[in-house]
């Protein structure tokens, strides 16, 4: 089955602490992004990758960290999370080209 | 940032009416137009692309107005299940989406 998945889909964490939330796609697609969605203010873009070892800012890049070493994963990893990071987190995939864009189930992250 | 804009809602409708969403868009050079549903909690899944001529898929129709950077999403014979909420999104160069905050509809019985 086509799909994007990311690990994990809940996560309760404290400040400080390190984490990573994963996303990784079975449909060869070259563009990859991270999203955030918080109440009032819709989906933001952290950060996008067009292609492995191809990445770059979206709207709300502070805090955060992505790697594309391999075409399928995309991690995003908080390095120091605040409480400002607890939020819906949404991976999403295309391919280049195309205009639709795959989204994972989300990661509902709250950062104490 | 570019911005894209519309009413929050709620939208409250009884099933069998037929609801318009409205949608405005401010950069002139925006390249894609969709409308994606979400539903509660859950990852948003694109409900149909929007073009100049205007597109239609069974009971929704979408439309695009360039000169006045709106675009419209009609659902004619409401069903329970088009309770969601409905985001108008658009693409400018490159492969970013602008989401609007989204238009919450409610069929009720």
């Amino acid at each position: 089955e086509a799909q994007v998945t990311q690990n994990p889909r809940y996560l309760i964490t404290v400040t400080g602490k390190k984490l990573t939330v994963t996303c990784s796609q079975n449909m060869n697609h070259e563009y990859m992004s991270w999203y955030r969605q918080d109440p009032g203010l819709g989906l933001r873009q952290i950060y996008y990758s067009m292609n492995v070892e191809v990445t770059d800012k979206g709207d709300v890049p502070e805090g955060y960290k992505v790697s594309r070493k391999e075409k399928r994963n995309f991690p995003l990893i908080l390095e120091s999370p605040s409480p400002n990071q607890t939020s819906l987190y949404f991976c999403a995939s295309t391919p280049v080209g195309e205009d639709e864009q795959f989204f994972g189930p989300g990661t509902r992250l709250t950062v104490l | 940032r570019k911005e894209v804009e519309q009413d929050p809602g709620p939208f409250n409708v009884p099933e069998g009416a037929t609801v318009a969403f409205n949608c405005t868009y401010s950069n002139s050079a925006s390249q894609s137009f969709f409308w994606y549903r979400q539903d509660c909690r859950k990852e948003p899944k694109l409900l149909m692309s929007v073009y100049s001529s205007g597109n239609e898929d069974g009971r929704f129709t979408a439309q695009l107005n360039r000169a006045s950077q709106y675009i419209s999403l009609l659902i004619r014979d409401s069903k329970l299940s088009d309770s969601a909420t409905y985001l108008c999104v658009v693409r400018d160069s490159g492969y970013a989406l602008n989401f609007g905050k989204g238009t919450s509809l409610l069929v009720t019985p």
